[in-house]
């Protein structure tokens, strides 16, 4: 059964600093997405990832996959505060559709 | 063009009460999935529709839970009798191709109480 561990739960930093969400699967997939959700508002997708090594940016933040070790990152740069959001990763199962997610990390970026 | 619409946004209801949520997926969009994030747990798969059949429900958690999508367009999620651990909120998404990347609803927040 797939399984994804994403940590931390809850991360609270400051504006300016720099961190990182880290999201391990227990098995072999085809695609990882990262998802923004703000508070009653839909998940929106951030990134696709499919094929390791593969790395995207937008603005402040940038993911990466490694396949190998079943693990991606969302890192986050000069945080501000309208990167305040709740943010999870979800694994697709190879030849599958069903989406599995980790527990999501809530990020609040203090003034 | 619209998103996934989802309805009611909030609801609050009793331990034995039934509750129907509603989802409206992107037009064209034949496939329709449910999740559900339970106590600020992972977000869980429940069930997917092909337009009105039913591809997987094996994320449904019980017999009290019933889906349906008529005519393939809009589905329903109807919970009877509610308990207190349906409380959560209720995600749908849908998507044109099964292998495309699926746009989510803004969810559901269920309340028993």
């Amino acid at each position: 059964e797939l399984k994804v561990e994403q940590n931390p739960l809850f991360l609270s930093m400051q504006e300016g600093k720099n961190y990182t969400i880290y999201c391990n699967y227990s098995t072999t997939s085809d695609r990882l997405y990262w998802y923004r959700q703000d508070p009653g508002k839909s998940l929106e997708s951030l990134f696709v990832l499919l094929s390791n090594g593969a790395v995207k940016q937008e603005g402040r933040l940038m993911a990466s996959l490694d396949t190998k070790a079943r693990l991606s990152t969302l890192h986050i740069t000069a945080a501000v505060h309208d990167l305040s959001a709740t943010y999870f990763c979800a694994v697709r199962m190879d030849s599958s559709y069903k989406l599995i997610f980790g527990s999501g990390t809530r990020l609040l970026v203090r003034p | 063009e619209a998103g996934v619409t989802q309805f009611p946004s909030h609801s609050v209801i009793e331990k034995g009460q039934t509750v129907t949520l509603r989802c409206d997926p992107i037009s064209g969009h034949d496939n329709l999935y449910w999740y559900r994030r339970v106590m600020g747990k992972e977000i869980k798969f429940l069930l997917h529709f092909v337009k009105e059949s039913k591809q997987d429900e094996s994320g449904m958690p019980n017999n009290r839970f019933l889906a349906e999508r008529t005519g393939g367009t809009y589905s329903t999620l109807k919970v009877q009798p509610a308990e207190l651990e349906d409380s959560g909120v209720y995600f749908c998404a849908s998507s044109q191709i099964r292998n495309t990347e699926a746009f989510f609803g803004q969810g559901t927040r269920l309340t028993v109480v």
